[in-house]
């Protein structure tokens, strides 16, 4: 048990569609990643963010965006969703930023689906 | 960012050791990570170690590390079933902007 909890735990979407994700973080910590991980695949950084704002990007569209807010949650939002998107989002929370972002864990991740 | 590399399956059977290797791309890596995923979950993290080390013990879990060739390797001492799972390397470091750069995992399978 990390204390990083998402939701929804799994999600159906048509394509075209906009999907927001959710992520709550262990108590204590300020940092916050997103990763998708396609089937079959090692996860895939999308963005972080460090005190409610984003502090790196990975290989991915605007259409995702995300959020942090100021209890150091955070949201995952995607807007025109495709095929491809089908994947598993795993929110990780650690304490601090760059190298001194040691330990990250992982909540248990959303499953999207995309029709 | 560039490929983290790990083989991608491994079997052995219970009581044996396992040794599941990766080859990681940044030289820059400050710390590199072992993750452990069960089906259907997230990432749990089981070691981690930081660069200026060559090895790492913790209970049945040997970490060793050789900067020179970018070589980090997880050993499983007395392998169990329950350790039957994808195992995921992951790096640290510049290149990744700070962010876990993953391999492919490798997954482990342990037979009785």
């Amino acid at each position: 048990e990390t204390g990083v909890t998402q939701s929804p735990t799994h999600l159906i979407k048509t394509r075209g569609q906009q999907v927001t994700l959710r992520c709550s973080s262990q108590s204590g910590h300020n940092t916050v990643s997103w990763y998708q991980q396609a089937l079959g695949q090692g996860p895939q950084f999308i963005f972080q963010y460090y005190r409610e704002e984003e502090n790196g990007r990975g290989n991915f569209p605007p259409r995702f965006s995300g959020l942090q807010f100021p209890n150091y949650s955070s949201e995952l939002n995607v807007n025109a969703l495709e095929l491809d998107d089908s994947a598993l989002y795993l929110c990780a929370s650690a304490y601090g930023s760059g190298d001194k972002n040691t330990e990250a864990f992982f909540g248990q991740g959303t499953r999207l689906t995309v029709v | 960012g560039e490929d983290v590399e790990q083989s991608l399956f491994l079997s052995v059977r219970e009581g044996d050791s396992s040794v599941i290797n990766c080859t990681y791309t940044d030289s820059s890596s400050t710390y590199l990570y072992w993750y452990k995923q069960e089906p259907g979950a997230g990432l749990q993290l089981l070691t981690y170690i930081f660069s200026n080390m060559d090895m790492k013990q913790d209970q049945r879990l040997t970490v060793l590390l050789n900067k020179k060739d970018k070589h980090l390797s997880l050993r499983i001492a007395d392998t169990q079933t329950g350790d039957s799972a994808i195992y995921f390397c992951a790096e640290l470091g510049r290149n990744s902007g700070y962010a876990l750069n993953f391999g492919k995992g490798t997954s482990l399978l342990v037979t009785p």
